[in-house]
């Protein structure tokens, strides 16, 4: 049981815009900064946002992240079939004094 | 452009203890926090614990008691041990590096797979 709460999947067609929920509450989400991370098959997590809605050098503008109360969101827009794979967020969670990552949502491109 | 590159015994048995090791290519090693993160078959992601330059710890409460995380200056590495292993620490386990201040991991190592079993 996971701290933080994805979908545990998504999908859309090519072209598509689709957006992964990332729950929590006021320990969490609610005061620190949320990251994104991609996960190719067999390959390590890659940082795709970071500080809620920073994107690192490198990564496309079509992927965006937000957030609002305890709850973030990740966007993918102009789908593609390179972007399935599974996407974790991630923060602190002051009330177990622990980095926290959600279940995990993997993106199905139809 | 900071690099890790990880490694460690993969196979292991009940009760023995787990050890990898983290090098730190390229960059500042004293500017970070060097975290280990593992990922369970089939799972999600579980952070373990973390060391800075100045050996400072954190741990993950739900496994500090088996948890030990330390740092070599002198090889710019850092390294991961968990006592009494069972089955349900087979996992990938990561190295990766974190910002002072901020909790995202920007580099990740390639991971080491490791079993345990009888």
């Amino acid at each position: 049981q996971s701290v933080l709460t994805q979908p545990p999947s998504v999908s859309a067609a090519p072209g598509q815009k689709v957006t992964i929920s990332c729950s929590g509450s006021s320990s969490n989400i609610g005061n620190n900064y949320v990251s994104w991370y991609r996960q190719l098959p067999g390959t390590a997590p890659k940082l795709l946002i970071y500080d809620d809605n920073e994107r690192p050098l490198g990564i496309p503008d079509r992927f965006s992240g937000s957030k609002s109360d305890t709850s973030a969101t990740l966007g993918i827009t102009g789908l593609q079939t390179g972007d399935e794979a599974d996407y974790y967020c991630g923060t602190w969670d002051s009330s177990v004094s622990a980095v926290v990552f959600g279940g995990g949502t993997k993106v199905t491109v139809l | 452009q900071v690099q890790l590159q990880q490694w460690g015994a993969g196979l292991l048995k009940p009760s023995e203890t787990l050890s990898l090791t983290c090098a730190v290519h390229g960059g500042s090693f004293s500017d970070y926090y060097w975290n280990w993160i593992r990922q369970p078959p089939g799972k999600g992601l579980e952070w373990i614990g973390e060391i800075h330059h100045s050996g400072s710890t954190n741990y993950n409460p739900s496994l500090k008691s088996r948890v030990t995380i330390s740092v070599d200056r002198s090889r710019n590495q850092f390294s991961l041990k968990v006592t009494s292993v069972t089955a349900a620490d087979t996992a990938v386990f990561y190295c990766t590096k974190r910002r002072p201040y901020h909790y995202d991991m920007d580099v990740w190592g390639q991971g080491t797979t490791v079993t345990v079993s009888s």
